[in-house]
């Protein structure tokens, strides 16, 4: 069955300092990949996705991600965390040929101060 | 451009009501899709609909149905309201016209609590 994994709940790091949120996808073919942000109440924010071509994708806020095709992995970066990156990020799939997205439980970001 | 607007974004209701959101898409969006989010259960996709047509289904029982009006426009409704329907009910839009890119754009959500 196609499943999206985010092995970390919670996470928490110092401002300034390097942030990477892990995710495993499970799918017999590449599937479109996402990273979302969720603020407390809000509805979910696009940071960037992956549909093809060059692996390490660049997105708002300055957040990247590297798809590993070898490692079914999207794992999403940050070289220097501000204090409003506090969130829930979730990782999603999109199995090509469908339009329904499968989305990790998420990742709870604290940084602290 | 305006975002995905829902409608409303607090409701309380009792078991056994029945209760519909509204979910308006970003303009040309002609793909709406609903999901669920619960702190134990996470994201949980419920139903897409493109031109008024119901293109997938979540695992969910009867008592959850949607539809979409020919402005795009999406209504879900929860009929015989259980506790384990309280959650946070989202909506997101997309071009979708081909299966493939499928960037969604989310709106903020409906706070639903059953009591």
């Amino acid at each position: 069955a196609q499943s999206v994994t985010q092995p970390d709940i919670h996470i928490t790091v110092s401002e300034g300092a390097s942030l990477e949120l892990r995710c495993n996808y499970s799918y017999g073919a590449t599937p479109y990949l996402f990273w979302y942000v969720q603020s407390p109440g809000q509805g979910l924010q696009l940071l960037l996705k992956y549909f093809s071509g060059d692996t390490l994708v660049q997105g708002i806020k300055g957040f990247e991600a590297e798809f590993k095709r070898s490692q079914s992995s999207f794992n999403l970066r940050k070289p220097s965390v501000h204090w409003s990156d506090a969130a829930e990020y979730f990782c999603a799939v999109a199995p090509s040929g469908t339009y329904k997205y499968i989305f990790g439980t998420g990742t709870r970001l604290k940084v602290l101060a | 451009k305006a975002g995905v607007t829902q409608t409303p974004r607090y409701l309380i209701k009792t078991r056994g009501q029945q209760v519909t959101l509204s979910c308006s898409p970003i303009s040309g969006h002609r793909s709406v899709s609903w999901y669920q989010q619960t702190p134990g259960q996470g994201l949980q996709f419920l139903f897409e609909y493109f031109s008024e047509t119901q293109r997938n289904k979540g695992n969910f029982p009867g008592r959850f149905s949607g539809r979409q009006f020919s402005n795009s426009r999406s209504e879900m409704n929860v009929s015989t309201l259980e506790l384990g329907d309280s959650a946070l009910y989202l909506c997101a839009s997309s071009l979708a016209v081909l299966a493939g890119i499928n960037e969604q754009f989310f709106g903020p959500g409906t706070r639903l609590t059953v009591l």
